[in-house]
């Protein structure tokens, strides 16, 4: 079965801290890749990163970094030094090859507080 | 800039109207794709077309149909609202992806009420 857990619902952390946000998956396919979505208020869901199956480097942009490890199935990413525009749904996903939809974890809500 | 463009951002509806949802994107993209979204069950698929004329159902397709007669058009019909389809609606294109690569651009999405 191809499926993606986000256990946390919702987290609230406050100004400045770091935050992970776990994403967990599952598949018995060799060759898929993942992503992370943001969504703030305004609804619209932002791409923020892509990383496929063969690919375990690490990756860091600016305050964002993803943890990619195959030998848990994991994907996490952390947010360091948070700040109130992190507050947002973050989605985890995964896609397979042959044109097939994205499969979604079911968000975790994060609430940065002032 | 690229864009998904969904018609209406709130909307109210009766229960037993026929109502329907549009979404319009600007990148030529081949698949276009219907999610709905609710608390604590995230995003789940409605249907989903990869060309013109063509649909696939998604996970959750009991109460909704679609019509794919553009390529850059893709709208969800529910043909007789009822408050269980009261949700955030959102639409997402990507390109023809055989590899797994392209991640999605979504619209911003319609926040359907049933009353």
């Amino acid at each position: 079965a191809q499926k993606v857990t986000q256990a946390q619902t919702e987290i609230s952390v406050v100004e400045k801290e770091d935050v992970t946000l776990d994403c967990v998956y599952e598949t018995r396919d060799t060759t898929y890749y993942l992503f992370w979505y943001k969504q703030p208020p305004s609804g619209e869901l932002v791409f923020l990163i892509r990383r496929n199956s063969f690919d375990e480097q690490n990756e860091i942009s600016g305050r964002y970094s993803w943890n990619f490890q195959k030998s848990t199935s994991s994907f996490n990413f952390t947010i360091t030094a948070s700040q109130v525009v992190d507050s947002a749904v973050y989605f985890c996903a995964l896609r397979f090859s042959g044109n097939t939809p994205l499969v979604f974890g079911k968000g975790t809500r994060l609430s940065v507080i002032a | 800039d690229v864009k998904v463009t969904q018609s209406s951002r709130y909307l109210v509806k009766r229960t037993g109207e026929k109502v329907f949802l549009e979404c319009v994107q600007d990148m030529d993209h081949e698949n276009m794709f219907w999610y709905r979204q609710d608390p604590g069950l995230g995003l789940r698929l409605i249907y989903f077309s990869y060309d013109v004329k063509m649909k696939e159902k998604g996970d959750i397709p009991e109460g909704y149909s679609v019509s794919r007669e553009k390529k850059e058009r893709f709208s969800l019909i529910l043909e007789s609202a009822s408050t269980n389809q009261t949700s955030m609606y959102l639409c997402a294109s990507s390109p023809i992806d055989w590899t797994g690569g392209y991640g999605y651009t979504f619209g911003s999405g319609t926040r359907l009420t049933v009353v």
